[in-house]
């Protein structure tokens, strides 16, 4: 498995503001992946990460909204810009641990964002 | 395309209660099959884990076996407690590895 650790674990934010989540894995690994949790619901990918290149986004997600970094193979980084209530949400980063883990994803603790 | 689908909740029991918790899926290919738990205020931990049919995975007194004729991973324990009260969900990878996909989620209550 991998330890996974987000900062920050809880935040409270205004209208029109933007946070950056940092998500740091203890091993290297070569996907991460940053998913949306809103209240009650299940998951949804947002994008995935690979280290040197662009994320790739699901519908309904785009990078101006939702910048992420990935600098290294034990960091990454997403920004929730220009936010509304509507962003409020549990924001997971996990990562795969490669086929000889028989694809299975890790997760963080999760930060808990909510906007005003 | 893929998916999963698990049963609604919320699910109360009584502690020492029998739990099963139904999920079935859609896929192409060989997926492999997940239960992650959810307690409150934390993030998703992996329960358990099939990769191929007739695999049973195990945890904590939770089984779950890969049921490809019925394409169905249900999640069951024996005796549950109230330390099990959580959200459970399934999820698949798919034959296109890089995608998972998770069920709704199973609010567990157990009660003393």
């Amino acid at each position: 498995s991998a330890v996974i650790s987000q900062k920050p674990s809880r935040d409270i934010c205004q209208r029109g503001t933007s946070l950056t989540i940092q998500c740091q894995v203890d091993s290297q690994v070569t996907m991460m992946f940053w998913y949306r949790q809103q209240p009650g619901q299940s998951l949804t990918l947002i994008a995935t990460a690979n280290q040197g290149s662009e994320a790739t986004y699901e519908s309904g997600f785009v990078i101006d909204k939702f910048p992420i970094s990935r600098p290294n193979l034990t960091f990454s980084t997403l920004t929730v810009s220009n936010m509304s209530p509507e962003d409020s949400s549990i924001y997971l980063c996990s990562v795969e641990l490669g086929r000889d883990a028989q694809d299975t994803q890790y997760f963080g603790p999760g930060t808990r964002l909510t906007v005003l | 395309g893929d998916s999963v689908t698990q049963m609604e909740g919320p699910v109360t029991l009584s502690e020492e209660a029998f739990l099963t918790i139904n999920c079935t899926y859609t896929a192409t290919g060989y997926p492999s099959l997940f239960w992650y738990v959810q307690y409150p205020g934390e993030g998703l931990q992996l329960l358990l884990k099939a990769t191929k049919a007739d695999d049973k995975g195990s945890n904590k007194g939770f089984e779950a076996t890969y049921r490809k004729e019925t394409t169905s991973f249900h999640l069951e324990k024996g005796s549950v407690q109230v330390s099990d009260s959580a959200v459970y969900f399934c999820a698949l990878s798919s034959y296109n590895f890089n995608k998972f996909y998770f069920g709704s989620g199973t609010k567990l209550n157990v009660k003393p």
